[in-house]
């Protein structure tokens, strides 16, 4: 089975901090994500990541930044934490191109982030 | 602006029923469909895949697509209270004849099941 875990389940940070929310799959997914889901904004895209220290921006990606120095990690950085980024943090990966189903992403239990 | 449209419900079901839920999308290109199950405060979990036109059958779940009305479903069967969840619709974001490995999320149907 596909294992995505998430470094902390529930986070609570102040104005200013700096964050580091971390995912590590274990499955040798060549294609991770992070998204972020709000109510009545569904699931967002914040960035993406083909390869190590490959990146590509999401649909939201002012005021995060990404990091994957290794294959099974991919790290989200909140360069300076601010109230209307409290959300749930989720993170997904997929399998290798070239497979049937590359695309089925699977995901991490997701951080609760609260910034106060 | 691609976009999977979904009907937020709730969409209440008796148990033992058949739940349908339905899913549109814009991209024609889109090859790839996906229906997530979230239970509240969870993260969204791969329950079906469907790639052809026509039926998939797994257990009580069945996906249909139909690509020429750009429209998938979800059915249900013998419906349980621990069904009731979000139901989220995803559809591969393609971009011309590639497939960019990124999907295209509806906003979920909230399904409820009654005892």
């Amino acid at each position: 089975d596909v294992k995505v875990t998430q470094s902390s389940r529930y986070l609570v940070k102040r104005t200013g901090e700096k964050v580091f929310l971390e995912c590590v799959q274990d499955m040798d997914h060549e294609n991770m994500f992070w998204y972020r889901q709000d109510p009545g904004l569904g699931l967002r895209l914040i960035y993406f990541s083909y390869d190590v220290k490959m990146k590509e921006k999401g649909d939201i990606p002012e005021g995060y930044s990404v990091s994957r120095e290794k294959k099974e990690r991919f790290s989200l950085i909140l360069e300076s934490a601010s109230t209307n980024q409290t959300s749930m943090y989720l993170c997904a990966s997929t399998h290798s191109w070239g497979r049937e189903g590359f695309d089925e992403q699977f995901f991490g239990p997701g951080t609760r982030l609260t910034v106060l | 602006q691609k976009e999977v449209e979904q009907n937020s419900g709730p969409l209440s079901v008796p148990e033992g029923a058949i739940a349908s839920l339905n899913c549109t999308y814009s991209d024609r290109g889109s090859q790839s469909f996906f229906w997530y199950r979230q239970y509240s405060g969870k993260s969204p979990e791969l329950i079906m895949s469907i790639y052809s036109n026509g039926d998939k059958e797994d257990g009580r779940f069945t996906a249909q697509l139909n690509k020429a009305s750009q429209y998938v479903s979800l059915l249900i069967r013998d419906s349980q209270p621990s069904d009731s969840a979000t139901y989220l619709c995803a559809v591969n974001d393609a971009q011309g004849s590639g497939n960019t490995g990124k999907l295209i999320f509806g906003q979920g149907t909230t399904l409820q099941v009654k005892p």
